[in-house]
């Protein structure tokens, strides 16, 4: 039962355009959400996080927007730049507001390609 | 330099023969994770680490076991590798309310 859902495999854009990643859960009790990136032969490194509490937060070119009563978050970069080039994963906590109460679940990762 | 550290990074290994594949990290995080990345299912935690002798089972412990004798380091121990073991293994560590930190990753191939 996969509680964290990335339904895109795959996205392309065009340099400067704007990239929308989504990701669906199902799990009410998740509190807060994360979005990793992962380079090849690289472990994921940490994006941008979001509690429960808020519905958008923005770090430079990055945003993250969560619906709560849709079980819904998206991962807006504006602008694309081909250096964001890589798998993008979601990923969800019921810690009661940690990212790290020991338990993450990951979505299955979205390929970004951002092309020149 | 902040990291967290796996190896080997590479093993091919046959069925049966038991190996552990060791983690550490050197920035005093209480939480410690090992996932497993498998096409189309994404990173799933197989154990977690809240502290020293603190362990607990993830999604999919079966055939795994760990270990937190010391804060820094949390081995991965296969008593007896099957096929299906195959994956791409990732340490993940992490402080109180923070967000978790990668290790490079380990490709097991057993045979």
């Amino acid at each position: 039962d996969q509680q964290v859902k990335q339904n895109s495999p795959s996205l392309s854009v065009q340099e400067g355009r704007i990239s929308i990643l989504n990701c669906d859960y199902t799990n009410s009790m998740f509190d807060y959400f994360l979005w990793y990136k992962k380079y090849p032969a690289e472990g994921p490194t940490f994006l941008i996080s979001i509690s429960s509490i808020k519905d958008k937060n923005e770090d430079g070119r990055f945003t993250v927007f969560l619906n709560k009563s849709a079980k819904h978050l998206s991962l807006h970069i504006v602008p694309s730049q081909p250096g964001d080039s890589a798998v993008y994963f979601c990923a969800a906590s019921a810690g009661g507001g940690g990212t790290s109460y020991g338990k993450l679940t990951f979505g299955q990762g979205t390929i970004l390609t951002v092309h020149p | 330099e902040a990291q967290v550290t796996q190896n080997p990074r590479y093993l091919i290994t046959v069925t049966g023969k038991k190996l552990t594949v060791t983690c550490s990290q050197n920035m005093n995080h209480e939480y410690m994770s090992w996932y497993r990345q498998d096409p189309g299912l994404g990173l799933r935690q197989i154990y977690y680490s809240m502290n020293v002798e603190v362990t607990d089972k993830g999604d999919v412990p079966e055939g795994y076991k760990v270990s937190r004798k010391e804060k820094r380091n949390f081995p991965l121990i296969l008593e007896s590798p099957s096929p299906n073991q195959t994956s791409l293994y990732f340490c993940a560590s992490s402080p109180l309310g923070g967000w978790n930190t990668f290790g490079s990753g380990t490709r097991l191939t057993v045979v």
